[in-house]
């Protein structure tokens, strides 16, 4: 089945670090998601992309779609303690599927 | 912006008994909405897609008579743990479609259900 390849699984940072974390898979998908999910709360998205190779920003986060449409990658720029969570990469699953495939998240930590 | 509202946040029930979490859809009409299961440290795990006005589908592994899914309406999906037993307790989690874009999914808070 689809799958989608997140990683890290986990990072522990300082303050004012940039962030990186990608997701890969061997499956072309048309649509890639991010969202972050806080403690006890449901995921709340970041940033979709719809097109190859767009690059879109969200104040301090940066995603972009990958140009062979089978991987995305997240950046997240001078990180604060509120960027604390779990980050997911999600994306519609083929053949006119509207089901989610979801990444396994990365953790972030950020010490202040 | 689109909102799902998700209730309650958090139950307790005894073994045995049922348990009814509502998903709702606030300022848009959701003909399908998806519900998700949790663990710690876990990913999303997809439960069902519920479809306004017929029957939900299931993912494979999931017990229909278990889990059961009702939308009833545009802008209601629930979802019944029928004789809950301890392996239940999980954070389900319910989504939607947000119209007219393709594939903007909203996610309700969620509920976090302990069996004891």
């Amino acid at each position: 089945g689809q799958q989608l390849n997140q990683s890290p699984q986990s990072m522990f940072i300082q303050e004012g670090e940039d962030v990186s974390m990608n997701c890969t898979s061997s499956s072309i998908f048309n649509t890639w998601l991010w969202y972050k999910q806080d403690p006890g709360e449901g995921p709340v998205l970041l940033i979709a992309l719809y097109k190859a190779g767009e690059l879109t920003s969200n104040g301090r986060l940066t995603a972009q779609f990958g140009i062979t449409r089978k991987d995305s990658f997240l950046n997240i720029s001078a990180s604060i303690p509120s960027d604390v969570g779990i980050y997911f990469c999600a994306a519609p699953g083929q053949g006119g599927s509207e089901k989610l495939v979801f990444g396994k998240g990365t953790k972030l930590t950020v010490n202040p | 912006g689109a909102v799902v509202s998700q209730h309650p946040s958090r139950v307790i029930c005894k073994s045995g008994t049922s348990v009814k979490i509502e998903c709702r859809s606030l300022d848009f009409q959701a003909t399908t909405m998806f519900w998700y299961r949790q663990f710690p440290k876990q990913s999303l795990m997809l439960m069902a897609t519920s479809n306004e006005g017929s029957k939900a589908t299931y993912e494979q592994g999931v017990e229909k008579d278990k889990f059961l899914i009702n939308h009833a309406s545009l802008t209601l999906s629930t979802l019944t743990v029928t004789s809950a037993h301890p392996e239940d307790s999980s954070f389900y989690i319910c989504s939607a479609r947000v119209p007219p874009t393709n594939y903007g999914y909203t996610f309700g808070s969620g509920t976090r259900l302990t069996v004891v």
